[in-house]
Parts: structure tokens; C-alpha cells; sequence
């Protein structure tokens, strides 16, 4: 079993559309949780972080983490084409020089 | 700033040849770590630097060497690499509070 299972999708949404992206994880150590967005051939651009349990919101994007049922989400609201990318979750034990876990990655396309 | 640079951009090399992979950060990080990605793939870790020390390194081939010659400067030194090795290499740095990666070398081993 991977330390993170995310669903690799394709998903296709319209656009305006509310997309949710999720992860689980089975290491109960994770603190620290990520949403990183990687277009084709770039480098993954760090979209939200959370510590701990909580929802954190910025923008048309919500993340969500339920640590003791070891899921976390990525809800976009009103998607937009330009939202068309890799999403890739991520986490971490410790807060500094520790291995950060991915994700496979869902490919998510929003069609006009 | 707030970027990590990699450079070149695109590297296509020898299986004999040697070539370096730069990264530089400004954002005084004391963390820095380079990432293996296939295509459709996630990145893999490859190596932590912190405080300009190797703590971890994920039992990478001897043909990869890393070196951080100072807190904002990591190298990555190639060598006698294969065509399986052909991917897209990522710098990062930062804390679990927010990694910043840069936009990736990408390798191509011929």
C-alpha cells in the first residue's frame, strides 16, 4: 500500500463548474499538507498548505484536512479553463529537511 | 525574490559525457532537495540538503552527486548516466510549511 493514494483521474469538468480533489494517506505521523499545481513541462507551483487538521480557504480555492479519517481535499470553485493542470497533494512528518510524500497526481481538464 | 533558478533548462548528453545541474535560491532557506520526474509520474526525492549538509539520500546511483557549495547554491554532477535517467530533474527549497520548486532540467540521456 503507497503512504498517499490519490485517484489520477482524468477528470473532465465544464467550466464554472466545483471540482474536488482528494487524497488518503496512512501514516498518521503527517503534520503538514500540501496542493501543489504542476502544468504540462513546469515545475509543481505550491497552491495551499495546512498544518494539522482544519480547513483553510484563499481565494476560489478550499483545502480541507480530517486527520483521523487521513483524508484530505482540494475543492475549486468556479473553474476556469486556466485550472486545467496536474494537482498534486503532499505531505510531510517534519517541518524542515524531511522527505515531502506525493501524490500520483490528478489530471484535470475544464473544458469551455 | 521568491523563485528557485535552475539552469540549463534543457540538457541532452552522452551516456560518456559529464555535465552539472545548477539551482540557486535567495529566500534563505536552509533546506534544498533535488526530485526525479517521469513523465505522468510524481516527483521522486532524490536528496535533502539541510543546513548544507546531505541528511538524506534516497539510495540515488553513484552516477548522481550532489554538492551544495554554499546555503544558496545546489548542484546536481552527472555522469556516465543512462537513457533510463532521462527526466525532468527538480530543485526545491523550504520547509514543510511550503516547498518552492523551479521549473525542472530536462534531461535527455542519448
Amino acid at each position: 500500500q503507497k503512504e498517499v493514494e490519490q485517484d489520477p483521474g482524468p477528470l473532465s469538468v465544464p467550466e464554472g463548474a466545483i471540482v474536488s480533489l482528494n487524497c488518503t494517506y496512512s501514516n498518521s505521523a503527517f503534520q503538514y499538507f500540501m496542493w501543489y499545481r504542476q502544468y504540462s513541462r513546469k515545475g509543481p507551483e505550491l497552491l495551499m498548505y495546512t498544518y494539522s487538521s482544519g480547513n483553510k480557504e484563499d481565494g476560489r480555492f478550499t483545502a480541507q484536512v480530517d486527520k483521523s479519517s487521513k483524508y484530505i481535499s482540494l475543492f475549486i470553485r468556479d473553474s476556469q479553463p486556466s485550472d486545467s493542470a496536474t494537482y498534486l497533494c503532499a505531505m510531510s512528518a517534519g517541518p524542515q529537511g524531511g522527505k515531502l510524500i506525493f501524490g500520483q497526481g490528478t489530471t484535470l481538464q475544464v473544458k469551455p | 525574490d521568491t523563485e528557485v533558478t535552475q539552469t540549463p533548462k534543457h540538457l541532452v548528453m552522452g551516456m560518456t559525457n559529464k555535465k552539472s545541474l545548477k539551482c540557486e535560491q535567495h529566500m534563505g532557506h536552509r533546506a534544498m532537495y533535488w526530485y526525479k520526474q517521469k513523465a505522468k509520474k510524481p516527483p521522486e526525492l532524490m536528496f535533502v540538503y539541510s543546513y548544507e549538509k546531505l541528511s538524506i539520500n534516497e539510495s540515488v546511483p553513484s552516477r548522481f552527486s550532489p554538492e551544495c557549495p554554499n546555503s544558496s547554491l545546489l548542484n546536481l554532477h552527472l555522469h556516465a548516466l543512462q537513457p533510463e535517467d532521462s527526466a525532468l530533474y527538480l530543485c526545491a527549497s523550504g520547509t514543510s510549511y511550503g516547498y518552492t520548486f523551479g521549473s525542472g532540467t530536462r534531461l535527455t540521456v542519448v
